[in-house]
């Protein structure tokens, strides 16, 4: 079983704060994916990473693929209360396989 | 296209019944997924179809637990005798068939169904 280990599992941060979330593993993954969940919904997609070694941005958060794809992060900068949520990171071994997720990581900004 | 629809958004039920949870994909999306997600979990991946054929069902789940997808559209996830483990947020995703040169699409989730047993 490939299982993505995702840290810190909790963080709380005053707005305009920078944070980064980590995602490992000891597997490779052939892509990775990020999303966004809220209380009472499904997850959102945020970024698909495939190159080991990529940088992609999304306004304030910016998402790298490790060099041997089997870790990523997320920064954000200048948090706001708007980016609470659930982090979820998820990746498939191979593209023909379904998506396995970590647990996540619970951001709450605070005002 | 209004996104994936699950229905019902909420479920209370008492031990031992039977629920069924719908899920209607993106039409254009080939693939639909079933995950169950609990308090403080990802997802977990129970099963998911191509088209109409059930490709894959977890270890994890039980024989309780039976999905189908008629015609490769909507599908339907049945618990059967369910027990309180089951209470779980039940999510539903659908996406393209990752194409040549590209290893995946990202899925696109319902809202899920929250189903808790009593």
């Amino acid at each position: 079983t490939q299982l993505l280990e995702q840290s810190p599992q909790f963080l709380s941060i005053q707005e305009g704060e920078n944070l980064t979330v980590y995602c490992n593993s000891s597997s490779v993954f052939s892509s990775l994916q990020w999303y966004r969940q809220e209380p009472g919904e499904g997850p959102v997609l945020l970024v698909t990473v495939v190159t080991g070694g990529e940088v992609k941005k999304l306004k304030r958060l910016t998402f790298q693929f490790g060099d041997a794809r089997k870790d990523s992060s997320l920064h954000i900068t200048a948090a706001q209360p708007g980016d609470t949520g659930l982090y979820l990171c998820a990746g498939t071994p191979s593209g023909n396989t379904p998506l396995v997720f970590g647990k996540g990581t619970r951001l709450s900004v605070i005002a | 296209d209004t996104g994936v629809s699950q229905d019902p958004r909420h479920k209370i039920t008492k031990r031992g019944q039977n629920v069924t949870f719908r899920c209607d994909p993106i039409s254009e999306h080939n693939r639909l997924y079933w995950y169950r997600q609990t308090l403080g979990q990802g997802p977990e991946f129970l099963t998911y179809f191509q088209n109409e054929a059930q490709l894959e069902k977890s270890r994890l789940l039980s024989d309780r637990f039976s999905a189908e997808r008629p015609k490769g559209s909507f599908s339907t996830l049945e618990i059967q005798r369910t027990e309180q483990g089951d209470s779980a947020m039940y999510l539903c995703a659908s996406s393209l068939i990752p194409g040549q040169g590209r290893q995946v699409y990202g899925y696109t989730f319902g809202s899920g169904t929250r189903l808790t047993v009593v």
